[in-house]
């Protein structure tokens, strides 16, 4: 199957900064990616869907100017977490769409953020 | 609204029993519903789709639509299911919704040898 990687899987900041979290699709290209933010036994929630090459569509409740999601590349989105809180800490998992008759969301395998 | 709902958090069941992870789930239209597996230390990756009507591992998965259900079910659980366990939704394939994936809380399937 298609292989998307995220990057970095774990990462610990302080408040006040920001974080930027890689999604990429290796061996295929990926139009759309979706962001998902994971609390400890909870499901997955989508945050944003995020286009190539146009702006993202926030889900409601999500915070656009808190969560930047940039599609520069049909392989590349990054998630920039700003001024983070320790609120903000939780797992974020991205996937990206293959094209074609059998699309299919191929998942990342996440990033831990802690926020101290 | 939509919505995905996996009434059970954890199912425990003993090796070579049948298996049966509900799912259920409200749209308003036909959506196209997936089975979503992870494995302890592995990324979530799909498991099947209703519209495939395929048995992976020996997991198959029917689409009622008076019910609106798509329970994952296998008839001899063997210890390597031990997994968690999503129930997903998207809209129709031709919609623009279709990418978009909607997930259930989980289930988490521990099998007892």
């Amino acid at each position: 199957g298609a292989v998307v990687s995220q990057h970095p899987s774990r990462v610990i900041c302080k408040s006040g900064t920001s974080v930027k979290i890689e999604c990429r699709s290796l061996d295929f290209q990926a139009t759309t990616m979706f962001w998902y933010r994971q609390f400890p036994k909870q499901s997955l929630m989508l945050m944003a869907t995020s286009n190539e090459g146009s702006k993202a569509t926030y889900e409601q409740g999500v915070e656009k100017d808190k969560f930047l999601i940039n599609h520069a590349s049909l392989t590349l989105s990054t998630l920039t977490v700003t001024s983070a809180h320790p609120e903000d800490s939780s797992f974020y998992i991205c996937s990206a769409l293959t094209g074609g008759a059998d699309t299919e969301a191929f998942f990342g395998q996440g990033t831990r953020l802690t926020v101290v | 609204a939509q919505r995905v709902t996996q009434p059970e958090k954890l199912l425990s069941v003993f090796k070579g029993a049948p298996v049966e992870l509900k799912c259920n789930y409200s749209y308003s239209g036909s959506p196209e519903l997936f089975w979503y597996v992870q494995y302890s230390r592995q990324r979530l990756q799909l498991l099947l789709r209703h519209i495939s009507r395929e048995s992976i591992k020996g997991f198959t998965a029917d689409l009622n639509k008076g019910e609106t259900s798509f329970h994952l079910k296998k008839p001899f659980a063997q210890e390597e299911d031990s997994a968690m366990y999503y129930c997903a939704l998207s809209g129709p394939p031709t919609s623009e919704s279709a990418s978009k994936i909607i997930f259930g809380s989980g289930t988490r399937l521990s099998i007892r040898p």
